[in-house]
């Protein structure tokens, strides 16, 4: 079974400017997850999905990140315009969620530095 | 809101030997699911081990093993025989059951997690 596909891997841009991130989540899984990892911390949850609908985004920063699942399989998530505290490392995990306490698999992660 | 805290930003030990990591988190429901995921450098967060609080026996996977006081609402990994495949970040990660209600709202909320390293 193929594992969560992330690209790209890394990614270095300048402040002000914008980048997207491609998610491919593991067949038949119907929540797939944004976490955002700051050097020398927890995941934090961005967004999470349930097939196409945003299950929460209350910790996304709206005013400058966006993610969608348009058809409820892989997802985008967009940073723009970029500022220096987002250097982070964007994990995308999925799960099944078809009974409780379902594993969650994540991805390689999407490394950006903001210069 | 559930918290979780991991008190020991780093560890070493030598390899072959016992190394426990601790982990406490808040919450005021009954039950929930505790994780331990490990990060190496890659940055791939991979399930180590998992517990359910509704069980009383302490989950067990080979050389990884865990102490869970619901009571204390503490969820320590132990890991026996360590080698040196083991260094490693190390999450302590929390997930409600209660989310349940929800379709696809089950999430996890990690803490800061402990950065294991494992000497020859």
């Amino acid at each position: 079974e193929a594992g969560v596909a992330q690209s790209p891997r890394y990614k270095i841009i300048e402040k002000r400017q914008s980048v997207a991130f491609w998610c491919n989540p593991i067949s038949g899984h119907a929540t797939l997850y944004w976490y955002q990892q700051i050097l020398g911390q927890g995941p934090k949850l961005l967004i999470q999905f349930q097939n196409n609908g945003v299950v929460d985004d209350s910790q996304l920063p709206k005013d400058r990140f966006s993610a969608e699942r348009l058809k409820g399989v892989d997802s985008t998530l967009k940073i723009q315009p970029a500022k220096l505290e987002d250097s982070a490392v964007y994990l995308c995990a999925s799960s099944r969620q078809e009974k409780a306490g379902n594993t969650i698999y994540f991805g390689e992660g999407s490394w950006l530095t903001v210069v | 809101a559930q918290t979780v805290t991991q008190s020991q930003p780093e560890m070493s030990v030598q390899e072959a030997e016992t190394v426990t990591l601790s982990c406490t988190y808040d919450t005021s429901e009954s039950n929930y699911y505790l994780f331990w995921y490990k990060q190496p450098p890659s940055r791939q967060m991979i399930l180590v081990i998992r517990q359910e609080a509704y069980k009383q026996q302490n989950a067990t996977e080979n050389r990884f093993s865990v102490n869970f006081q619901k009571a204390a609402k503490s969820f320590s990994l132990k890991i026996s025989d360590s080698q040196l495949g083991d260094t490693a970040m190390y999450f302590c990660a929390f997930m409600s059951r209660a989310t349940l209600l929800i379709q696809g709202a089950q999430k996890l909320v990690f803490g800061q997690g402990t950065r294991l390293t494992i000497n020859p």
